[in-house]
């Protein structure tokens, strides 16, 4: 069963880039597409960040307005997330997610456990 | 984007009640709907897919239903553990959204 890992830095100044990891164990992440999705900490709502696709292609929200860029290393089998420009509105849970395209769409049918991640000075 | 607007924001049932969640797309999704729980401290979790199948190893006990803008969540007898945040999101079209979340309590 695959598993999924963020990390990275659990502060962030604003202005900055927040940069997360996503560590797939279990799985070749050459053999699917791959999501961040974000929430607002100790709140509902869920925000769809970005994928990755198996071509290496990459789809944002645009409500983000071009600070994401996603990227991910076969070798290590590992996706990533940076943020650029953060402000406190960017102050979040961050999940991973693992998409499965097979039944109508692509949603996550695997998530990480998430990594809290605090823009503040 | 495509707005998700579920109904009711929280509810409280007691067990083996049988209780029902709608979401409702800003336009038609067709049947790319899927539904999510999310417990405390945990991460979302698939319950169901393309508005109507059940996710591997979900309880028999959830159903999905609907097409077009209208969909359903039935739990058709409310468990403890069921306690949770339930979420719809669509994935019609890009961006996915989610709607706002339906929390539901155990009387």
């Amino acid at each position: 069963q695959v598993q999924l890992q963020e990390s990275g830095p659990g502060v962030v100044k604003p202005s900055e880039t927040l940069s997360l990891t996503c560590t797939v164990s279990g799985g070749s992440i050459s053999s699917h597409y791959w999501s961040w999705i974000r929430q607002p900490a100790g709140r509902k709502g869920l925000e769809w960040i970005g994928r990755i696709y198996i071509s290496g292609a990459t789809n944002y929200n645009p409500s983000l307005k071009g600070r994401v860029t996603m990227s991910r290393d076969a070798s290590k089998n590992q996706f990533s997330l940076k943020l650029r420009s953060v402000t406190a509105a960017d102050t979040a849970i961050y999940y991973c997610g693992r998409d499965d395209c097979s039944g109508g769409g692509c949603y996550p049918d695997s998530w990480g456990q998430g990594t809290l991640v605090t823009v503040s000075s | 984007d495509i707005q998700m607007a579920q109904s009711p924001s929280s509810l409280s049932a007691s067990v083996g009640d049988r209780v029902t969640i709608t979401c409702r797309a800003s336009q038609s999704i067709s049947t790319y709907l899927n539904w999510f729980q999310q417990k405390p401290g945990k991460a979302p979790n698939l319950l169901i897919y393309a508005a109507s199948s059940l996710q591997s190893g979900v309880p028999s006990r959830f159903s999905g239903s609907g097409s077009g803008t209208d969909f359903t969540l039935t739990i058709s007898s409310l468990q403890p553990e069921d306690a949770a945040i339930y979420y719809c999101q669509q994935s019609n079209s890009s961006p996915p959204t989610f709607g706002q979340g339906t929390k539901v309590e155990i009387k």
